[in-house]
């Protein structure tokens, strides 16, 4: 079977960092993508890691870790429009990509 | 420029009907995908598209109906044998699997 678990909830400081765990179990796994979601808007792509390690990209990264079936997304220098809703995205051998239902950012001020 | 369109963007659908959702993209990407989003959930794959002429069920297929005649259109109908229809549709495209390119979305409503 798959499965995908990653945090409902995270809530950090406007300038502070923020982790985004991802803890996944597919078959014929290919890589790791990052989506980010606004209230009521489409979500968009931020990441994709296909290897172990760390992507930058800007402000965020994304790290993949295949022996332990595990990612995470990390946020630097919060901005309030960092506020919506993140996915991780695995993707099998079956070229299909997996949401989960994702974790909503909070962004205090 | 390029980018994937969804209409309409808001859609009323009496109990028993069937609706058509459509899906254009001009982005010359091979694969489509319609998702389904509830509220405060993730989502989830009803039928993807790969190349003209061919589709799979996704994970929640019943109900729904697509079809693939061009390259550019992937419509997608919500038949009246779909019992909670009422929800978020996201239609999206993709070159290679690494990143898809999401439309803005309908959200329809049975009244």
């Amino acid at each position: 079977g798959q499965s995908l678990e990653q945090p409902s909830e995270v809530t950090a400081v406007e300038g502070a960092i923020v982790q985004i765990n991802c803890t996944y179990q597919t078959s014929g796994f290919y890589g790791l993508s990052w989506y980010q979601q606004h209230d009521g808007g489409a979500p968009t792509f931020l990441s994709y890691n296909g290897l172990d390690g760390l992507e930058e990209t800007g402000r965020f990264s994304s790290f993949l870790s295949r022996s332990d079936s595990y990612g995470y997304l990390l946020l630097q220098e919060l901005q309030m429009k960092d506020s919506a809703s993140y996915f991780c995205a695995p993707l099998n051998r079956d070229d299909k990509i997996i949401f989960g239902k994702g974790t909503r950012l909070h962004i205090l001020p | 420029d390029g980018g994937i369109t969804q209409s309409p963007k808001y859609l009323f659908r009496k109990e028993g009907q069937n609706v058509t959702l459509s899906c254009e993209q001009n982005l010359n990407h091979d694969a489509m995908y319609w998702y389904r989003q509830d509220p405060g959930q993730g989502l989830r794959l009803i039928y993807y598209s790969q190349i003209v002429n061919d589709f799979q069920k996704g994970d929640i297929a019943e109900g729904y109906s697509v079809s693939r005649e061009k390259k550019e259109s992937f419509p997608l109908t919500v038949t009246s044998a779909q019992k909670n229809p009422t929800a978020f549709y996201l239609c999206a495209s993709s070159m290679s699997v690494v990143g898809y390119t999401f439309g803005s979305g309908t959200r329809l409503t049975v009244v």
